[in-house]
C-alpha cells in the first residue's frame, strides 16, 4: 500500500528558479492538501482540493500554485522560489475524519 | 482563525500528567490531536467528535469545554516516548483543515 507519496524528498534551489513537487495517492481521496512547516513552527496549509478540478487557498498561498487534474495527484508550483519558502512540505489525503500524510518534501531556497 | 494551544512548551518527568489545550474563535465541531516527532510527519492520536465521543489512543483522552471552543487533551502516565510535539486539527470551513500552533512536551526520565 502506497499511501501519499511525495517527491523529490530532498531539493536544493535557487533564488528565482522554478519547481514542482509532487503529489500522489492511491487510496482515491477527494480531499487532498499541501501544508509547509517551518523549522520549529506549525504546519501552515497552503492549498487544498475537494476533487479533482477544485481548488481552494489555504492560509499562506503566496508564491504557490496548484492542480488537480485528476483524483490522484495534486502538484504543488513554486514559481520564482524565494529563500522564504525554505521550508517541509507535507501532502495529505483524507477520507472522512482520517488524514493521511506523505513523508515531507525538505526544500532550501539558497 | 488559526486555533491556539497552550501551553507552548511543557517538560514532565516519566509518570506525570499532562494537559494541552487547543482554543479556537469559533466552536470547534470536531478535533483532531497529533504527535510529531523532529523531521517525521504528524502521527494521528485521537479525535474528538462534535458529540463528544472520541476514538484513538488508550492513554490519552480529550474533552471539549462547555461553549465548544476550546479543546483539552489528557495524557496519562507519560512515558518517555509522549516527547514531541503535539498538534490539534480542524476544519475551519467545509474540509478546510488547519492546525494549532503546536505545543513542545518534552518528558524526562
Amino acid at each position: 500500500n502506497a499511501g501519499v507519496t511525495q517527491t523529490p524528498k530532498f531539493r536544493i534551489l535557487k533564488i528565482g528558479q522554478s519547481m514542482t513537487l509532487q503529489c500522489a495517492q492511491d487510496m482515491n481521496h477527494n480531499y487532498m492538501y499541501w501544508y509547509r512547516q517551518d523549522p520549529g513552527m506549525g504546519l501552515k496549509l497552503i492549498y487544498y482540493s475537494v476533487g479533482a478540478g477544485i481548488t481552494d487557498k489555504g492560509e499562506v498561498p503566496n508564491g504557490y500554485n496548484v492542480s488537480r487534474s485528476t483524483t490522484e495527484d495534486f502538484p504543488l508550483r513554486l514559481e520564482l522560489a524565494a529563500p522564504s519558502q525554505t521550508s517541509v512540505y507535507f501532502c495529505a489525503s483524507r477520507e472522512g475524519n482520517t488524514i493521511y500524510f506523505g513523508e515531507g518534501s525538505w526544500l532550501t531556497v539558497v | 482563525q488559526q486555533p491556539v494551544q497552550s501551553p507552548q512548551a511543557v517538560i514532565l518527568r516519566e509518570g506525570e500528567d499532562a494537559v494541552i489545550n487547543c482554543s479556537s474563535s469559533k466552536a470547534l465541531y470536531s478535533v483532531h490531536w497529533y504527535r510529531q516527532k523532529h523531521g517525521e510527519a504528524p502521527v494521528f492520536l485521537m479525535i474528538l467528535l462534535k458529540g463528544g465521543e472520541q476514538k484513538g489512543h488508550e492513554k490519552i483522552s480529550a474533552s471539549f469545554n462547555e461553549k465548544k471552543q476550546q479543546s483539552s487533551l489528557y495524557l496519562t502516565a507519560s512515558q518517555l516516548s509522549y516527547s514531541g510535539t503535539y498538534f490539534c486539527g480542524t476544519d475551519i470551513a467545509s474540509y478546510k483543515y488547519i492546525f494549532g500552533t503546536g505545543t513542545r512536551l518534552k518528558v524526562l526520565a
